[in-house]
């Protein structure tokens, strides 16, 4: 069966300091990608997906910066936090070229810039 | 513009009672239409998925209706239990550039009291 891993589940950074937030798929090969950011009270916000190694796309320009250096790893990173990337991120995943699978959370990171 | 807007933004019921949460949505090309149950800093879990051709679809005590020409999806809860108490979010699918992208609702906010 597929699981997704995020770590870690909870971060307290000062501001100005970097960031990685990683995540891990396994029980499949070739999955989409996703960074989502959750803020208090609102829907969840597509930050940057990845049909590929290598390959990412950004829905939103920001601070933050994400890389896939293998199949089933994703990283979102950032060199220097702002108080405003505070926030619930999530991770996920789903099959790639069907559009009517379904999309697999991680547990997600609350990260308190401060 | 793709949106997605649920309503109520939170509800509160007495366990045992039965309760409709409604989504309105605009979005284009449509893909499908997603219910999602998340609890207080996890992160979401499917409870249906609809295409456009679908009217209805339960899983256990829920069930989601579609009315692709109104574009509204409701998720009714039967006999709701302590359990119940979470955010139920709809998100609405569009396939873009080889991936779904998933518009998320706000979410509603459910407290189930004894």
């Amino acid at each position: 069966s597929q699981t997704i891993h995020q770590w870690p589940a909870t971060l307290v950074q000062p501001v100005g300091s970097p960031l990685s937030l990683e995540c891990t798929v396994e029980g499949t090969s070739n999955p989409n990608l996703y960074w989502y950011r959750q803020a208090a009270g609102r829907g969840l916000q597509l930050l940057f997906y990845s049909v590929g190694i290598g390959q990412i796309s950004s829905e939103v320009p920001q601070n933050l910066s994400a890389s896939r250096p293998q199949d089933r790893q994703f990283i979102l990173s950032s060199k220097k936090l702002l108080l405003s990337d505070s926030g619930f991120y999530l991770c996920a995943w789903s099959v790639r070229g069907f559009a009517n699978t379904e999309a697999f959370f991680g547990q997600g990171t609350r990260l308190t810039v401060v | 513009k793709n949106q997605v807007e649920q309503s109520p933004q939170s509800l509160i019921i007495l366990e045992g009672k039965n309760c409709t949460l409604q989504c309105n949505y605009t979005v284009s090309p449509f893909s499908n239409l997603r219910w999602y149950k998340q609890d207080t800093g996890r992160g979401p879990v499917s409870l249906t998925i609809m295409t456009f051709s679908e009217n209805t679809k339960s899983n256990g005590r829920y069930t989601a209706t579609l009315d692709a020409d109104t574009k509204q999806s409701s998720l009714h809860i039967t006999a709701s239990q302590l359990s119940d108490s979470a955010s139920y979010i709809c998100v609405v699918s569009v396939l873009s550039g080889g991936y779904n992208k998933l518009i998320f609702g706000a979410g509603t906010r459910l407290a189930v009291h004894p």
